[in-house]
């Protein structure tokens, strides 16, 4: 039973473009959101995190979306790098716990 | 560097042998976490501390697992009687109780297989 779900398992993109992933999820009770990006060989580093009382919040480059009530949120980042080039997990808490719960990821390849 | 760091990196083992992991998080976060990932899934949870008390455990931690923070610092996971299933990344996080919410920080794995 995948909670959070991550369709696209790859994405490619032209640098200096945007790149969107989604990510979309079924559990009510999730009401914090977070982004992590994974290159190979290391572990997941936080990138940015959204409360469900928020439906935007933005970093830099890096722009996270909420939309409640389709359960759906994005990640824009603009313009992508070629050091963008990774996998990024969306992940969820609910309650006010501590176990997060990841989608399977998307591969982001950006492309000079 | 104050990182989350891990030791192995890597670990081969024949199944039905044990094997020991370890995980020093930030120095002076408070919450410790480990998951598990297998090829083209995203991280599992598998149990989490707090100081020295272990305060959730998954349904996918079996009776061969077990995870110990003595002091409250670093934390040891062991798998014993491996099975070839039991091959996956596992992860450590950390973080600082801060507010409802706080970011874990993750080490970079140790990537064990069972032949």
């Amino acid at each position: 039973d995948q909670q959070v779900k991550q369709n696209s398992p790859s994405l490619s993109v032209q640098e200096g473009r945007i790149s969107i992933l989604n990510c979309d999820y079924t559990n009510s009770m999730f009401d914090y959101f977070l982004w992590y990006k994974k290159y190979p060989a290391e572990g997941p580093t936080f990138l940015i995190s959204i409360s469900s009382i928020k439906d935007k919040n933005e970093d830099g480059r890096f722009t996270v979306f909420l939309n409640k009530s389709a359960k759906h949120l994005s990640l824009h980042i603009v313009p992508s790098q070629p050091g963008d080039s990774a996998v990024y997990f969306c992940a969820a808490l609910a309650g006010g716990g501590n176990k997060l719960t990841f989608g399977t990821g998307t591969q982001l390849k950006v492309e000079l | 560097d104050t990182g989350v760091s891990q030791d192995p990196r890597h670990k081969i083992t024949k199944r039905g042998q044990n094997v020991t992991f370890r995980c020093d998080p930030i120095s002076e976060h408070n919450r410790l976490y480990w998951y598990r990932q297998t090829l083209g899934q995203g991280p599992e949870f598998l149990t989490y501390f707090q100081n020295e008390a272990q305060l959730e455990k998954s349904r996918l931690l079996s009776d061969r697992f077990s995870a110990e923070r003595p002091k409250g610092s670093f934390s040891t996971l062991e798998i014993q009687r491996t099975e070839q299933g039991d091959s996956a990344m596992y992860l450590c996080a950390s973080s600082n109780q801060r507010g409802s919410y706080n970011e874990q920080f993750f080490g970079p794995g140790t990537r064990l297989t069972v032949l």
